[in-house]
């Protein structure tokens, strides 16, 4: 099976500018989350997908936004982009069903996004 | 709300030798899972172990074993006959568990830098 992919793998915008990055889960996994990577926040959770609606959200600002579509790809989006959004951005997804007891996330390589 | 702690930022161990990497947390919750997480240098975050809460044996993967501590909210990792190919970020996870819903939100800790000497 094809593991979590992520693309772009790098990314460079400047202030202001909006982003999309696209994650592509294992086939037959039907939940995605996307976390924030950076040196002095660490890991933190942004928002959580299951069959196209959002199930849990992080502590972030409108400004981030994501969807996930019947396939079970998930986008997310960062308008107006701030110095302080320069990150690694990880995509992991699972197995998660209803009525099946949560399973082990995998991990994409990650978006590196860098903002000027 | 439920927080993990590492308090060690850096780790060293000479190869072949055993390290144990600590962890703790703070819940309210009964049920709930914790995860140990690999992120070697620029590669991609991989699972090493993971623990229910509910299960008072401690989990293993090969040179991989916890102390799992459910009172003391402790939940260390060892790495038995240490390898270069352990030289990595270690993070350690909760997530809480499938009553009343479930979710699959990662709390991270900030990591454990572990070096592999040769």
């Amino acid at each position: 099976k094809a593991g979590v992919t992520q693309t772009p793998r790098y990314l460079i915008k400047t202030r202001g500018q909006q982003v999309t990055l696209s994650c592509s889960p294992i086939s037959g996994h039907r939940s995605v989350s996307w976390y924030q990577q950076t040196p002095g926040q660490g890991l933190q959770f942004l928002f959580e997908y299951f069959s196209e609606t959002q199930r849990n959200k992080g502590n972030f600002p409108g400004r981030f936004s994501g969807r996930q579509f019947s396939n079970s790809r998930s986008e997310m989006n960062v308008s107006t982009l701030e110095l302080g959004d320069s990150a690694l951005y990880l995509c992991a997804s699972s197995a998660l069903g209803a009525g099946v007891l949560t399973d082990t996330q995998y991990f994409g390589p990650g978006t590196r996004l860098t903002v000027l | 709300a439920q927080t993990v702690t590492q308090s060690q930022p850096e780790m060293s161990v000479q190869e072949a030798e055993t390290v144990t990497l600590s962890c703790t947390y703070d819940t309210s919750e009964s049920d709930y899972y914790l995860f140990w997480y690999k992120q070697p240098p620029s590669r991609q975050m991989i699972l090493v172990i993971r623990q229910e809460a509910y299960k008072q044996q401690n989990a293993t993967e090969n040179r991989f074993s916890v102390n799992f501590q459910k009172a003391a909210k402790s939940f260390s990792l060892k790495i038995s006959d240490s390898q270069l190919g352990d030289a990595a970020m270690y993070f350690c996870a909760y997530r809480s568990g499938d009553y009343g819903g479930a979710t699959n939100k990662l709390i991270f800790g900030t990591g454990t830098l572990l070096a592999v000497q040769p």
